[in-house]
């Protein structure tokens, strides 16, 4: 059974980095076919796909984040992470990581992370 | 706003059949069979109900069914149980551009 976790820090100061990492258990990270995505969602509010990265390395990303998103993946670890540049208050999300992208199938629990001086 | 529409809400009684509806346009559901469905509890992380327009993982119970024409894809309860109360979103393949979009997302409410 596949599971995936996220860490990192729930605060953080607007203009600065989010940065999270997702560890992935019970599978290697870098077997069969898949994509490794990111996806937040604001309080109350719907869901937003942030980006993916595929086992090669490769990734996508959501065209209205894409200047501020970086995904990268450590297969050693067997971890992908996040990191989003410049954040507002809008940045203030629970983020998920999963596995997949037109259909995500493992999801991590969420963290809630809060931007906010 | 998002770009796959879905009502806000919908309600139906124990035993009833509901239907949630996601329109989109030809860029996603209506050329790409990418349609996926997800199931999300207060609180919890969302399930994964349907994907690709029909099918359903394992484990996820047949009175769920998915379905599509033109560019809306439709999501079918059947048998409502007190359980099935959530919100529930759709999500589309959008091509190499945009990649995935999701609808805004449905609360059903079982009377």
């Amino acid at each position: 059974q596949v599971q995936l976790q996220e860490s990192g820090p729930g605060l953080v100061k607007p203009s600065q980095t989010l940065s999270l990492t997702c560890t992935v258990s019970g599978g290697s990270i870098s077997s069969g076919s898949d994509y490794w995505s990111w996806i937040r969602q604001p309080a109350g509010k719907g869901l937003e796909w942030i980006g993916r990265i595929y086992t090669s390395g490769s990734t996508n990303y959501n065209p209205s984040l894409k200047s501020r998103v970086t995904i990268s993946v450590d297969t050693s670890k067997n971890q992908f992470s996040l990191k989003l540049s410049s954040v507002t208050a809008a940045d203030t999300a629970v983020y998920y990581c999963v596995r997949g992208s037109t259909s995500c199938d493992y999801w991590g629990q969420g963290t809630l992370v809060t931007v906010s001086s | 706003q998002s770009a796959l529409t879905q009502p806000a809400s919908v309600s139906g009684s124990p035993g009833q059949s509901i239907t949630i509806s996601c329109t989109g346009t030809s860029s996603d559901v209506g050329t790409y069979n990418l349609v996926s469905w997800y199931q999300q509890h207060p609180g919890k992380a969302p399930k994964l109900m349907i994907y690709e327009g029909s099918k359903r993982p394992s484990g996820v119970s047949d009175r769920f069914s998915g379905s599509k024409s033109g560019s809306t894809a439709s999501l079918t309860i059947s048998g409502l149980q007190a359980e099935d109360e959530a919100d529930y979103y759709c999500s589309s393949y959008a091509g190499s551009s945009t990649f995935v979009v999701f609808g805004g997302g449905t609360k059903l409410t079982v009377l």
